[in-house]
């Protein structure tokens, strides 16, 4: 079964560091990639997505991914944090098993915090 | 443009009980999909309408069930509660495309005593 892995759970940081969760998943077709954010009190919503064409990606609130093929990576990145980035982070994958939009399996999330 | 709503945000329920959720999607939004999110699993998808049509289901068993009306409202039920049911349920409407993105609802919480 296609499944997501998240390598950290909690990732502490102080403002203005560079920030990189990592994101692997197991499926060796196609895939679309996103990662959504949920900020503290707030709903999921969207980060950013890759369908295809150029690998690196640009997000809401300066964060970009990569798509690494080869390492089935989609990493999520942001050069220097602010502390209004504390929320949790979900990368997930939708492959076409199922033909659905709805068959979006998510990562078990990382935590991040950002000390002011 | 509205969001996604979800009624009720709150539920307290007996095992052995059943519950109704019901989601709102965004207007003109034909996909909708529901997820189950506990601590120890995080986002688990469950089912997911189109057009009032089951589009694709998750793993879970027979006592999830879940329906979507014209206006593409839609409900989920949960017979015969049990412990583990106690979860936060997630809704998420899109236009029903592969590039479409979900867009989610606050959820509801449910707790199952």
């Amino acid at each position: 079964a296609q499944s997501v892995s998240q390598h950290n759970h909690h990732v502490i940081l102080s403002e203005a560091a560079s920030l990189e969760l990592g994101c692997n998943y197991s499926y060796g077709g196609t895939v679309n990639l996103f990662w959504y954010v949920q900020y503290p009190g707030q709903h999921l919503q969207l980060l950013l997505k890759y369908f295809s064409g150029d690998p690196l990606v640009k997000g809401i609130k300066g964060f970009e991914a990569e798509f690494i093929k080869s390492k089935f990576s989609f990493n999520l990145r942001k050069p220097s944090v602010q502390w209004s980035d504390t929320a949790e982070y979900f990368c997930a994958v939708r492959t076409p098993y199922g033909g659905s939009q709805g068959n979006l399996i998510f990562g078990k999330g990382t935590k991040l915090s950002v000390k002011p | 443009k509205a969001g996604v709503t979800q009624t009720p945000r709150y539920l307290i329920k007996t095992r052995g009980q059943q519950v109704t959720l019901s989601c709102s999607p965004i207007s003109g939004h034909r996909s909708v999909s529901w997820y189950q999110q506990t601590p120890g699993q995080g986002l688990q998808f469950l089912f997911e309408y189109f057009s009032e049509t089951q589009r694709n289901k998750g793993n879970f068993p027979g006592r999830f069930s879940g329906r979507q009306f014209s206006n593409s409202r839609s409900e989920m039920n949960v017979s015969t509660l049990e412990l583990g049911d106690s979860a936060l349920y997630l809704c998420a409407s899109s236009l029903g495309q592969p590039d479409s993105p979900l867009h989610f609802g606050n959820g509801t919480r449910l707790t199952v005593t």
